[in-house]
């Protein structure tokens, strides 16, 4: 069925590194991949989008290709602040549904 | 734009009460919206599909009359968990599409239920 992968974390980082977190997806037809973001105690916000092969989603210096040759759609990052901290969900829309399917959470600590 | 607002944001209830847990979109109308529930440190659970204006679609292993979903309009929808136990203790967050055919869904910051 439609999933998607992401790396498991959890993932620290020192601030002002470079970030990357994978999510593959399975292929059937072209989704729409988004990657979401919860802040601790909170619901989650979209970070950024893409809808087709070869789109790039940027927000906040984050940034995601939408790769249709290697059904990827990795989260980076070139420079992460502590702000950052959160865990980061790679997600798209489960086929012939209005549901989206989630990978299972990146959770990122940036440390001063 | 596209704002959610959840109340409330936490609850603590005795076991054997009910619960109800509201989902608003603040400037826009949702024909769909969503419930999720999530255990900590885990990823989000779909527990049911909420249409305006007609019955709410539950996942398979979540019961209906436990989690009781109405839409009864464009910009609420309400979760009440009846009769709650201590294994209802979770976050749970809604979620709202803007419009149909469209992918993108916009979350509430959620409810931390606490049954004790």
């Amino acid at each position: 069925g439609d999933s998607v992968t992401q790396m498991e974390g959890p993932v620290t980082l020192s601030e002002e590194a470079f970030l990357t977190i994978n999510c593959t997806y399975t292929a059937t037809g072209y989704p729409s991949l988004f990657w979401y973001v919860q802040y601790p105690g909170e619901g989650l916000q979209l970070l950024l989008k893409a809808t087709k092969a070869d789109d790039k989603g940027s927000n906040k210096g984050f940034e995601a290709t939408y790769r249709k040759e290697t059904t990827s759609f990795h989260l980076e990052k070139g420079s992460v602040q502590v702000s950052d901290s959160a865990v980061y969900f790679c997600a798209r829309p489960q086929g012939g549904s209005e549901k989206l399917v989630f990978g299972k959470g990146t959770k990122l600590t940036v440390n001063p | 734009g596209a704002v959610v607002s959840q109340h409330p944001s936490w609850v603590i209830c005795k076991s054997g009460t009910s619960v109800k847990i509201e989902c608003r979109s603040l400037d826009f109308q949702a024909t769909t919206m969503f419930w999720y529930r999530q255990f900590p440190k885990q990823s989000l659970m779909l527990m049911a599909t909420s249409n305006e204006g007609s019955k709410a679609t539950y996942e398979q292993g979540v019961e209906k009359d436990k989690f009781l979903i109405n839409h009864a309009s464009l910009t609420l929808s309400t979760l009440t968990v009846t009769s709650a136990h201590p294994e209802d203790s979770s976050f749970y967050i809604c979620s709202a599409k803007v419009a149909r055919g469209t992918d993108t869904q916009y979350f509430g910051p959620g409810t931390r239920l606490t049954v004790l």
